[in-house]
């Protein structure tokens, strides 16, 4: 009964190909984003949705496409991959209005040769 | 600046010893703030809220100085499992009256016999 899951857990694909990353929370949240951590280990939001809409885009390139179907689900896809995307990919959830803490997935870890 | 900014250590700690990590955020009107714990390779997960009146759990304290803008955590009688990136969370409203989470980069902390 994992409360956040994302899915695969690891990625490896060639540059230039298409590949998407799930995610789905059972927490009963309203809010969803996307975090991406580099090499550096800094956690940086990419996206946010709240109720299936975004909220939050922070300069990510347009390659990066977020869907949430609903609010229980917030998708991945990136197209035209790039040796600069290898990182890990969180997905996390919360409930807008209380403020509270976010609850994260394991991690996806992309790995772009 | 940063909108959250921690020290990024390492803190090279023995067992036993006492550390202090401090955080430091940009935003005034921010309204949330959490202390959350990663282990390597592994997602991040909140170790303790942070309150205006400051909290302490077992061993670790967490105090909030909105005056000064900075948050800090506290260690006491470090064990070997306490060795992580240690992220100071913040929650600061948005556009279209959203709340963002924004990570520190994280302090690393290694406690060794």
């Amino acid at each position: 009964d994992t409360a956040v899951s994302q899915t695969p857990k690891y990625l490896v694909t060639q540059m230039g190909n298409d590949k998407s990353i799930k995610c789905e929370q059972n927490l009963g949240h309203d809010t969803m984003y996307w975090y991406k951590q580099d090499s550096k280990k800094f956690l940086k939001i990419m996206f946010s949705y709240n109720n299936k809409e975004l909220i939050i885009n922070e300069t990510v390139p347009n390659r990066f496409s977020p869907k949430s179907p609903d609010k229980a689900h917030l998708n991945l896809h990136i197209n035209s991959l790039e040796l600069g995307d290898s990182a890990v990919y969180f997905c996390a959830s919360s409930h807008r209005l209380r403020n509270t803490e976010a609850f994260f997935g394991q991690g996806t870890r992309l790995t772009v040769v | 600046r940063k909108e959250v900014e921690q020290d990024p250590g390492p803190f090279n700690v023995p067992e036993g010893a006492t550390v202090a990590f401090n955080c430091t955020y940009s935003n005034s009107a921010s309204q949330s703030f959490f202390w959350y714990r990663q282990d390597c390779r592994k997602e991040p997960k909140l170790l303790m809220s942070v309150y205006s009146s400051g909290n302490e759990d077992g061993r670790f304290t967490a105090q909030l100085n909105r005056a000064s803008q900075y948050i800090s955590l506290l260690i006491r009688d470090s064990k070997l499992s306490d060795s992580a990136t240690y992220l100071c969370v913040v929650i600061y409203p948005a556009s279209g009256g959203y709340n963002k989470l924004i990570f520190g980069a994280g302090t690393r902390l290694a406690v060794h016999p």
